[in-house]
């Protein structure tokens, strides 16, 4: 198990809500990464958090949007949320921004699934 | 076309077998090429990374990535039930923050 917890674990929410979900990090870790991960389907990127501002976006919406504080854990919130929405919301959280390497592993929390009816 | 191209399956093989996971790619700015491992209700854990061309091995575990061919593949010997899993393959430009695009995956099953 990775030290990234993430809440809540299963969420059902209807067209036109809005929904927050959370993700605590894994202690050292600055930076907050998130993906959507529709079923059958590879994560893709949304945001990424460094140090509590925004540091890179994916082909997302602006109805799409985060939060990272001080503790480096991270919110993401979408608005008027459409079917599509429906996947598993993934964060992973790091060392730093740059480069992959053995000491800068981005480490998955286990996801919320979000449903919208 | 997706910038990564992976097959779904699922693939199912005999405990023990040599299993082959391959993954095509379009962007020739990818220079990191990772192999994910993801468990039913979990997140992704990373199992191998390389950078540029060659080969990585680690246990069971052979990853190979041609940048002719833009072709990556990982090998797993000896396959065990407990592989079992969707394996993701990801790719990542070498400059500028650490952002990976993702496969879909493939659903591999290692039957007893």
């Amino acid at each position: 198990e990775t030290g990234v917890t993430q809440s809540p674990t299963h969420l059902i929410k209807t067209r036109g809500q809005q929904v927050t979900l959370r993700c605590s990090s894994q202690s050292g870790h600055n930076t907050v990464s998130w993906y959507q991960q529709a079923l059958g389907q590879g994560p893709q990127f949304i945001f990424q958090y460094y140090r509590e501002e925004e540091n890179g976006r994916g082909n997302f919406p602006p109805r799409f949007s985060g939060l990272q504080f001080p503790n480096y854990s991270s919110e993401l919130n979408v608005n008027a949320l459409e079917l599509d929405d429906s996947a598993l919301y993934l964060c992973a959280s790091s060392r730093g921004t740059s480069r992959l390497t053995e000491n800068n592993e981005q480490f998955f929390g286990p996801g919320t699934r979000l449903t919208v009816l | 076309q997706k910038e990564v191209e992976q097959d779904p399956g699922p693939l199912s093989v005999p405990e023990g077998a040599i299993v082959s996971l391959n993954c095509t790619y379009s962007n020739s700015a990818f220079q990191y090429f990772m192999w994910y491992r993801q468990y039913s209700r979990k997140g992704p854990e990373l199992l191998m990374y390389t950078y540029s061309s060659g080969n990585k091995e680690d246990g069971r575990f052979t990853a190979q990535v041609d940048k002719s061919s833009k072709y990556i593949s990982l090998f797993i010997r000896d396959s065990q039930p407990s592989d079992s899993a969707t394996y993701l393959c990801a790719m990542s430009n070498a400059g500028g923050s650490y952002i990976p695009t993702f496969g879909r995956g493939t659903s591999l099953i290692v039957h007893p």
